[in-house]
């Protein structure tokens, strides 16, 4: 069993719809970092939580730590969000970062 | 925050040569991460540098198929050497310091003939 599970692997919705991705993770952390990344491979980071919820314009992410679960959630889809969404999480005294495989969002116009 | 200028974005080889990608950060750093994210995959972390002292490696990678180098506090290179078809992915590095987010370089997409 991999350290950090994503679902789905896949997701095609609507423009306008709400979209959550999931993440669990089975080992102490420090932080989660959720990233995404467009196609020709640049990644961007979107939050890094310890704790509660943060917001940033349409994303919403959150996370339960007792549960060791995440979501990210996008408000009012639009085409420009398909990418790839990937969880990492920093493990409790180390900087390195284990990796989900990531969810492939498609927004259909 | 932090920038990172990666070069080249993108590459195709031959078999059997070497390339060499390079990383400059704006701003100085402690740790730079290598990463390796194969066609369809996540990201899997190569090495790590630090300035200073040799690469930690992770396991399945080997200092003499990714020599890298860390002459100071905003630079690397990794070398991917002895080139096949297999080594064909993404590279990345990337930098983080506690209580930060995660900064990227854009990315070298590498093709082996």
């Amino acid at each position: 069993k991999n350290e950090v599970e994503q679902s789905p692997q896949n997701l095609t919705a609507q423009e306008g719809e709400f979209i959550t991705i999931n993440c669990s993770y089975s080992v102490g952390i420090s932080a989660l970092h959720w990233l995404q990344q467009h196609p020709g491979g640049g990644i961007v980071s979107l939050f890094m939580l310890s704790s509660g919820k943060k917001k940033h314009g349409r994303l919403i992410a959150t996370i339960n730590i007792q549960e060791k679960h995440s979501s990210l959630h996008i408000t009012a889809s639009h085409p420009r969000d398909s990418a790839v969404y990937i969880c990492a999480v920093g493990r409790s005294g180390n900087e390195k970062l284990t990796f989900g495989t990531g969810t492939r969002l498609t927004i259909i116009p | 925050s932090a920038v990172i200028s990666q070069k080249p974005s993108r590459d195709i080889c031959q078999r059997g040569t070497s390339l060499t990608i390079q990383c400059q950060v704006d701003s100085q750093v402690t740790m730079m991460f290598w990463y390796r994210q194969q066609p369809g995959q996540s990201l899997t972390l190569i090495a790590t540098a630090n300035q200073g002292s040799e690469a930690t490696y992770e396991s399945g990678f080997v200092i003499d198929k990714f020599p890298i180098s860390r002459p100071n506090l905003t630079f690397s290179t990794l070398t991917v050497s002895n080139m096949s078809p297999e080594d064909s992915s993404i590279y990345l590095c990337s930098v983080s310091r506690v209580g930060e987010k995660l900064f990227f370089g854009s990315g070298t997409q590498l093709s082996v003939l």
